[in-house]
């Protein structure tokens, strides 16, 4: 079965403190690998899709970064408002356009 | 671009009533949107796939005469919960998905329904 699973499942940084938010992924064929940004009784924002092993996207301080069996989201010198739930999310080969979703991180990032 | 809208943003109703939410994707057209569900603290459950023109795909466990699906047009996408009760009070996020092989989803900022 095709399996997603993100850690930490909570991280609390101080502002300017930089850190890595890990997703790993059952190795079954992956066709794209999407990072979501999630604030508290909001829907996901979209931030990047990663299609193959070496690909990096950046966006101002964050950096996602993915291999053969996982992917990164670098977080450099965060501020308060980078403080939500990150989500990623698998779209596997043979699954149609189904994304299997991990259950997310919670950062928070205090001053 | 990639802007997606939902209707209502929250709504209480009465136990055994129906309540529609709308999808609509802004400024693109798009052939599939997704419809999810969230519960506290949890990820996104996909609850069914629809396509415009066609009848939705439905995931294992999802009550298709419950959670009614319409995908009328290329940019407008229903959820009607039927004979609402409170164990369907959740959190209701639509995504879509723009043409093109990018397989991204764009999402809804989500629907609270709180069935009392």
């Amino acid at each position: 079965e095709d399996q997603v699973t993100q850690s930490p499942e909570a991280l609390r940084l101080q502002e300017g403190e930089s850190s890595s938010l890990n997703c790993s992924y059952t190795v079954s064929g992956l066709r794209g690998l999407f990072w979501y940004r999630q604030d508290p009784g909001k829907g996901p924002e979209f931030l990047f899709t990663l299609y193959s092993a070496g690909e990096e996207k950046e966006k101002e301080r964050l950096k996602a970064t993915l291999t053969k069996k996982e992917s990164f989201l670098h977080i450099t010198a965060p501020k308060p408002e980078d403080s939500a739930t990150y989500l990623c999310a698998v779209l596997f080969t043979g699954t149609a356009s189904k994304l299997t979703f991990g259950t997310g991180t919670r950062l928070q990032v205090t001053l | 671009g990639a802007v997606v809208s939902q209707h209502p943003s929250w709504v209480i109703c009465k136990s055994g009533t129906s309540v529609k939410i709308e999808c609509r994707s802004l400024d693109f057209q798009a052939t599939t949107m997704f419809w999810y569900r969230q519960f506290p603290k949890q990820s996104l459950m996909l609850m069914a796939t629809s396509n415009e023109g066609s009848k939705a795909t439905y995931e294992q466990g999802v009550e298709k005469d419950k959670f009614l699906i319409n995908h009328a047009s290329l940019t407008l996408s229903t959820l009607t919960v039927t004979s609402a009760h409170p164990e369907d009070s959740s959190f209701y996020i639509c995504s879509a998905e723009p043409p093109g092989p990018s397989y991204e989803q764009y999402f809804g900022p989500g629907t609270r329904l709180t069935v009392t």
